[in-house]
């Protein structure tokens, strides 16, 4: 098992530029989610699915989208990338969304998203 | 908004003491989940109790919640250099938004050998 994977590891864009960044799981995860994280704010929810075809938005949606057309896949958009959106990406997926809440997150090892 | 926060925001200690870190938080909730991030890794998963719980032990590690208070802690016995790390709650509201698991800023943690 590979987890949660996670590509590319580093990227440097220039403003109005757009991306993707790419999570994959191999857990067979319902739930899958894309965290940002930056100095002295911990982690901010961005999207998260809880099956393929339905997401839904996190804290901080803007500027992202996202779609899940399979169980595994959860791509990331920066459809016109702002310097404000440099930061770490990453993604996470779970096995329990029916009960007792979000359960255990399994993260990749992040995406450092650099934007000039 | 952040929903969890942690205390304190740094902590150091000397090997083979013990580690506290407290959690606060703002609303109801049906879990809260501790994790560990070693620096420029991504996050691993420590423990999870339910709001139904008081206390749960994994190993070297305690957790407490007190959902009159809203407060969580964790406990690290016996610290280790391999502990040094930045530690954050993580709550998963009851309700709507059940599914927005939701991090505090984290503490960081040094264990000198």
């Amino acid at each position: 098992n590979a987890g949660v994977t996670q590509t590319p590891k580093f990227q440097v864009l220039k403003t109005g530029q757009s991306m993707t960044l790419q999570c994959a799981q191999d857990m067979n995860h319902e739930y899958m989610s894309w965290y940002r994280q930056d100095p002295g704010m911990g982690l901010r929810l961005i999207h998260y699915s809880v099956g393929a075809g339905i997401t839904d938005q996190g804290e901080v949606p803007n500027g992202y989208n996202v779609s899940r057309s399979t169980t595994e896949d959860f791509p990331l958009r920066l459809l016109s990338a702002a310097p404000s959106q440099t930061s770490v990406y990453f993604c996470a997926s779970s096995y329990s969304i029916r009960t007792s809440g979000t359960g255990e997150l399994f993260f990749g090892e992040g995406s450092r998203l650099t934007v000039l | 908004s952040q929903q969890g926060e942690e205390d304190p925001q740094a902590l150091s200690i000397q090997e083979g003491e013990n580690a506290t870190m407290n959690c606060s938080y703002k609303t109801s909730i049906n879990n809260l989940q501790w994790y560990r991030q070693n620096s420029g890794r991504g996050l691993v998963h420590l423990i999870l109790i339910r709001s139904n719980e008081r206390e749960k032990h994994s190993g070297r590690l305690r957790v407490t919640l007190d959902t009159s208070k809203k407060s969580s802690s964790l406990l690290i016995t016996a610290s280790r250099a391999a502990d040094t790390a930045s530690y954050f709650c993580a709550t998963s509201p009851s309700g709507a938004g059940s599914y927005q698991l939701t991090f505090g800023k984290g503490t960081k943690l040094s264990v000198i050998p």
